[in-house]
């Protein structure tokens, strides 16, 4: 149990695109999911919160306006990296928390996007 | 602020070894948790351990193992019997509860040597 899916594993882009990736909790309902950037050999980097139903709450220095967050269901929260360029590519990793199990997080398999 | 150090950039342990690696955290919170996770080069983060901070006893998971201090605010992780799947970066990381964020340390790359 406890499977979260993301969605593309890799995707490559020309700047100035936008880009959606999707994260799924595949057998568990999600009331929360996270969203992480993680540069080559560094730590992961929460970018926003995310509340089924609310909107995201962002981390200081991430512009929300170009990073779009949705959680429309309890399975389902989206990350689109508007206009996207060079400097945006990066390794974004989500995770979700159970609406049952109260503090622990189960992490996507994260995409890998590329912008050229 | 809530912050999680590892001193240790890079670790080396041959197979069959024990090792261990330090993580130290800094919080006011009286209740939290603490977990390891490991990033294989897969990327695909692992959850090693975790330990909640009101229990006193160290956990344990098979080979795995935490020295949970608490005063001294230290959760390190020690690994038995190593072995060449074990090699991957190891995160420590700290919550606060149900509904607060990871805090993650900048982690510690462990190579595993026959």
């Amino acid at each position: 149990g406890a499977v979260v899916s993301q969605h593309p594993s890799r995707v490559i882009c020309k700047s100035g695109t936008s880009v959606k990736i999707e994260c799924r909790s595949l057998d568990f309902q999600a009331t929360t999911m996270f969203w992480y950037r993680q540069f080559p050999k560094k730590s992961l980097m929460l970018m926003a919160t995310s509340n089924e139903g609310s909107k995201a709450t962002y981390e200081q220095g991430v512009e929300k306006d170009k990073f779009l967050i949705n959680h429309a269901s309890l399975t389902l929260s989206t990350l689109t990296v508007t206009s996207a360029h060079p400097e945006d590519s990066s390794f974004y990793i989500c995770s979700a928390k159970s609406s049952r199990e109260g503090y622990e997080q189960f992490f996507g398999p994260g995409t890998r996007l590329t912008v050229l | 602020a809530q912050t999680v150090t590892q001193s240790q950039p890079e670790m080396s342990v041959q197979e069959a070894e024990t090792v261990t690696l330090s993580c130290t955290y800094d919080t006011s919170e009286s209740d939290y948790y603490l977990f390891w996770y490991k990033q294989p080069p897969s990327r695909q983060m692992i959850l090693v351990i975790r330990q909640e901070a009101y229990k006193q006893q160290n956990a344990t998971e098979n080979r795995f193992s935490v020295n949970f201090q608490k005063a001294a605010k230290s959760f390190s992780l020690k690994i038995s019997d190593s072995q060449l799947g074990d090699a991957a970066m190891y995160f420590c990381a700290y919550t606060t509860g149900t509904a607060s964020k990871l805090t993650f340390g900048t982690g510690t790359r462990l190579q595993v040597t026959l």
